[in-house]
């Protein structure tokens, strides 16, 4: 079957615009997570969803960052003004249920800010 | 303290050999631990999951968990070149919460 899906696979703007990033997760699973991974390191977690209700937003670096699931399937992250560090890879993951499952990662966009 | 902690490598082992990856964690609420192995430029991809303390084993990899000691450890057996990547190691740091806290990852190299 299809895993989480991520568009674009690359991204690149300039310092100030307005980016978005989707999410599509594997067809049915209730929870879905964005992370942010920096060259050389662990991802980093950002946010968390169960179907369409953010129930940690707590790794959110700031208020530029924000994460929606309207209908409980599709994510988008958006970044507002975007800024020179928030060049990153963005990863999303889903899992199944609501408890402490594995979660399996979509290939991520490569976002480069100039 | 970070959370999760792992030696960066890199981790260089002999084709054939046992390959031994070690990871500790901080919190001794965690209930689940989790190895994803990553290719350069790709994504983490879920190696093996373990929820008790012991041994669980899945083809060349068996999963370590000592809780007492706040240790978990992947053991790949007959290594192969293909094996060589960033193995990272993830925790589920609280009971409920559904975050996963990573380690920077160890890079691990195997040769021919």
């Amino acid at each position: 079957g299809a895993g989480v899906s991520q568009s674009p696979r690359y991204k690149v703007a300039k310092r100030g615009q307005d980016v978005a990033l989707r999410c599509d997760p594997i067809s049915g699973h209730v929870s879905l997570f964005w992370y942010q991974q920096a060259l050389g390191q662990g991802p980093e977690f950002l946010t968390y969803f169960q179907n369409e209700a953010q129930l940690d937003k707590s790794g959110l670096p700031s208020d530029r960052f924000f994460a929606e699931r309207p209908e409980g399937s599709v994510s988008t992250l958006k970044i507002q003004r975007t800024q020179q560090e928030d060049s990153a890879v963005y990863l999303c993951a889903s899992s199944p249920g609501t408890g402490n499952q594995p979660q399996h990662f979509g290939d991520g966009t490569r976002l480069s800010i100039l | 303290q970070k959370e999760v902690e792992q030696n960066s490598g890199p981790l260089s082992v002999p084709e054939g050999a046992i390959a031994s990856l070690n990871c500790t964690y901080s919190d001794r609420g965690s209930q689940s631990f989790f190895w994803y192995r990553q290719y350069s430029g790709k994504s983490p991809e879920l190696i093996m999951f373990i929820y008790s303390n012991g041994d669980k084993e899945d083809g060349r990899f068996t999963a370590q968990l000592n809780k007492a000691s706040q240790y978990v450890s992947l053991l790949i057996r007959d290594s192969q070149p293909s094996d060589s990547a960033t193995y990272l190691c993830a925790v589920n740091a609280i009971q409920g919460a559904q975050k996963l806290v990573f380690g920077q990852g160890t890079r691990l190299t195997i040769n021919p």
